[in-house]
């Protein structure tokens, strides 16, 4: 079971166009880290999210955490092709080893057309 | 400096089979984490390893074993390999025991890629 949903799980928009890609949860989570994955490489990290309604900027994307900390939302301002990925969201839930598990969601396929 | 390195990149095996894929973290990293991505999936967590020690471990069968070595380097290890066992699989280094976040993020290497026929 998948505790973390993406939506949309495709995009294909043009480029210059806004986006936003949604995560959600019924679980609470001590963070929530947004990743781009390329092909035939591994996740990088874009930015972790730690406080209810916190909103970080990094250029044209802005990452939102939701209040209740189950969600988030990452929007793209002018969509560039250097943007085209596969986005993941991951949630961290604290271990009985007191450390962070990450549960990554289902992904969201970000394509960008020039 | 090196990123996280994973070998083999690629690898086939019938089903039956048993797998070792290996993992060099970053150097100074003394966690490790494996995760399985099946195509079109995001990554499943596996096992976490910190001093040499199983600090996690994901649902996965007994199938699945793992080991921290003195260097911090990884060993992932798949028994009785089944089909539903072809996946990317990721190893992921970080700096300190509670992983992920801005304190000690992880960094993932490029994978091993497994096709079991």
């Amino acid at each position: 079971t998948q505790l973390l949903e993406q939506s949309p799980q495709f995009l294909s928009i043009q480029e210059g166009e806004n986006l936003t890609v949604y995560c959600n949860s019924s679980s609470v989570f001590s963070s929530l880290q947004w990743y781009r994955q390329e092909p035939g490489e591994g996740p990088v990290l874009l930015v972790t999210v730690v406080t209810g309604g916190e909103v970080k900027k990094l250029k044209r994307l802005t990452f939102q955490f939701g209040d209740a900390r189950k969600d988030s939302s990452l929007h793209i301002t002018a969509a560039q092709p250097g943007d085209t990925g596969l986005y993941l969201c991951a949630g961290g839930l604290i271990s009985n080893f007191g450390n962070e598990k990450l549960t990554f969601g289902t992904g969201t396929r970000l394509t960008i057309i020039p | 400096d090196a990123g996280v390195t994973q070998s083999p990149t690629h690898l086939i095996k019938t089903r039956g089979q048993h797998v070792t894929l290996r993992c060099s973290p970053i150097s100074g990293h003394k966690s490790v984490s494996w995760y399985q991505q099946v195509l079109g999936q995001g990554p499943q967590f596996i096992f976490q390893y910190y001093e040499k020690e199983e600090r996690g471990r994901g649902n996965f069968p007994d199938r699945f074993s793992a080991r921290q070595f003195p260097n911090y380097s990884s060993e992932l290890n798949v028994n009785a390999l089944l089909l539903g066992d072809s996946a990317l699989y990721l190893c992921a280094s970080s700096l300190g025991f509670v992983t992920g976040g801005d304190n000690s993020p992880l960094h993932f290497g490029n994978g091993t890629r497994l096709t079991v026929t």
